[in-house]
């Protein structure tokens, strides 16, 4: 079935350091793909998306790209923030028109000063 | 724009209990959707809504749980009876339309614990 697959976390990183976070998606069509971002205490927020192959999400600094070739929609940032400490969830949408959202299991990352 | 609301922020109850979670989406947004955030489980849809009607329950853990969308500003979720393991955070979200890729917009969650 429809599934995505992210890394398993903790991260904990110093700040300015690069960051990836790996997401993988069931290959089953071409679904709209998404990254969401849980600060804690709050809901999740949108952070980016892409709705092809080759397109490139971005926001505040964090990039993912939609290859099909590898069914991946890895999160990337260049430089962390403190405030970029929060749990982050890769996401898809199902097959057949549905709008039912499938996320992983979500990676926890801190960032320290 | 108020975001989607949710009520209360946090409940406690003890076993057996009726618990009513309230959601109000972001006016104009056609699509609504409960979630259950859970450690074990991490994060699933339980129902979701489109024009107020039902599209898609098969996420509903079972017959205890009920959802009703009466207008398109307000939406429950009720627990009867409630038991420990539906501890959770309960998240509902709200989207403009059901189209590809677009966008859901989640509430602050409701946090329950039942005892």
């Amino acid at each position: 079935g429809d599934s995505v697959t992210q890394m398993e976390g903790p991260v904990t990183l110093s700040e300015e350091a690069f960051l990836t976070i790996n997401c993988t998606y069931t290959a089953t069509g071409y679904p709209s793909l998404f990254w969401y971002v849980q600060y804690p205490g709050e809901g999740l927020q949108l952070l980016l998306k892409a709705t092809k192959a080759d397109d490139k999400g971005s926001n505040k600094g964090f990039e993912a790209t939609y290859r099909k070739e590898t069914t991946s929609f890895h999160l990337e940032k260049g430089s962390v923030q403190v405030s970029d400490s929060a749990v982050y969830f890769c996401a898809r949408l199902t097959q057949g028109g549905s709008e039912k959202l499938v996320f992983g299991k979500g990676t926890k990352l801190t960032v320290n000063p | 724009d108020a975001g989607v609301i949710q009520s209360p922020r946090h409940e406690v109850t003890e076993m057996g209990q009726e618990v009513t979670l309230r959601c109000k989406p972001i006016s104009g947004h056609n699509s609504l959707f409960w979630y259950r955030q859970t450690m074990m489980r991490g994060l699933e849809l339980l129902i979701y809504f489109n024009n107020n009607v039902p599209i898609d329950d098969s996420g509903m853990p079972e017959d205890r749980f009920s959802a009703k969308m009466p207008n398109a500003s307000f939406s429950t979720l009720k627990i009867q009876p409630s038991e420990p393991r539906d501890s959770a955070v309960y998240f509902c979200a709200s989207s403009p339309r059901l189209a590809e890729g677009e966008t859901q917009y989640f509430g602050p969650g409701t946090r329950l614990l039942v005892l």
